[in-house]
């Protein structure tokens, strides 16, 4: 199947610090992503959908100033959480959509921030 | 966003069945899925069900919707201890967008 990588997989940081967490598509083109968070024992709040070339689409209730994303290429979006809080700790995943698998969403790994 | 709703928790003995069950508002989904999460990682797809279809069977997992009662269920059928994740049902609507469940934890006890 198709895969999609996060990088950095965990990432410790210190308060008012950014972080930046990258999504790549490996094998396939993706015009979208979306960001999610998922907070302990909860399902995915999706935060932002993510589009080759243009500004990304927040969810309501996300702050856009702190939740940065770019998406500059057909293979990779990126999330910069901006002056990081111990609130901003979370699991963050992304998920890339396959247009020629009948726009199949694939998920990465998943990154683990944690702000000190 | 739409509303998916599963129970937190399942626990079953190796070998049995698990049947997982989920319920949604969105009349107008066009696709569900099913999304298993280990500790620490990501969503792996685990199978999908079209909503014009009742039933699909792929291996130990079978997936049967209730389009009427907008119900959706995920049977493993013998499950073992590698099956213990959580797992998430998932709808997509019209405009592509993804709602998921809270994610059902299921326990497989040796």
């Amino acid at each position: 199947g198709a895969v999609v990588s996060q990088h950095p997989s965990w990432v410790i940081c210190k308060s008012g610090t950014s972080v930046k967490i990258e999504c790549r598509s490996l094998d396939f083109q993706a015009t979208t992503m979306f960001w999610y968070r998922q907070f302990p024992k909860q399902s995915l709040m999706l935060m932002a959908t993510s589009n080759e070339g243009s500004k990304a689409t927040y969810e309501q209730g996300v702050e856009k100033d702190k939740f940065l994303i770019n998406h500059a290429s057909l293979t990779l979006s990126t999330l910069t959480v901006t002056s990081a809080h111990p609130e901003d700790s979370s699991f963050y995943i992304c998920s890339a959509r396959d247009l020629m698998r009948g726009g199949e969403l694939f998920f990465g790994e998943g990154s683990r921030l944690t702000v000190l | 966003g739409e509303d998916v709703e599963q129970s937190l928790f399942l626990s079953v003995r190796e070998g049995d069945s698990s049947v997982i069950n989920c319920t949604y508002t969105d009349s107008s989904s066009t696709y569900l899925y099913w999304y298993k999460q280990e500790p620490g990682a990501g969503l792996q797809l685990l199978t999908y069900i079209f909503s014009n279809m009742d039933m699909k069977q792929d291996q130990r997992l079978t997936v049967l919707l209730n389009k009427k009662d907008k119900h959706l269920s995920l049977r493993i059928a013998d499950t073992q201890t590698g099956d213990s994740a959580i797992y998430f049902c998932a709808e997509k609507d019209n405009f592509n967008k993804f709602y998921f469940g809270s994610g059902t934890k299921l326990n497989v006890k040796p």
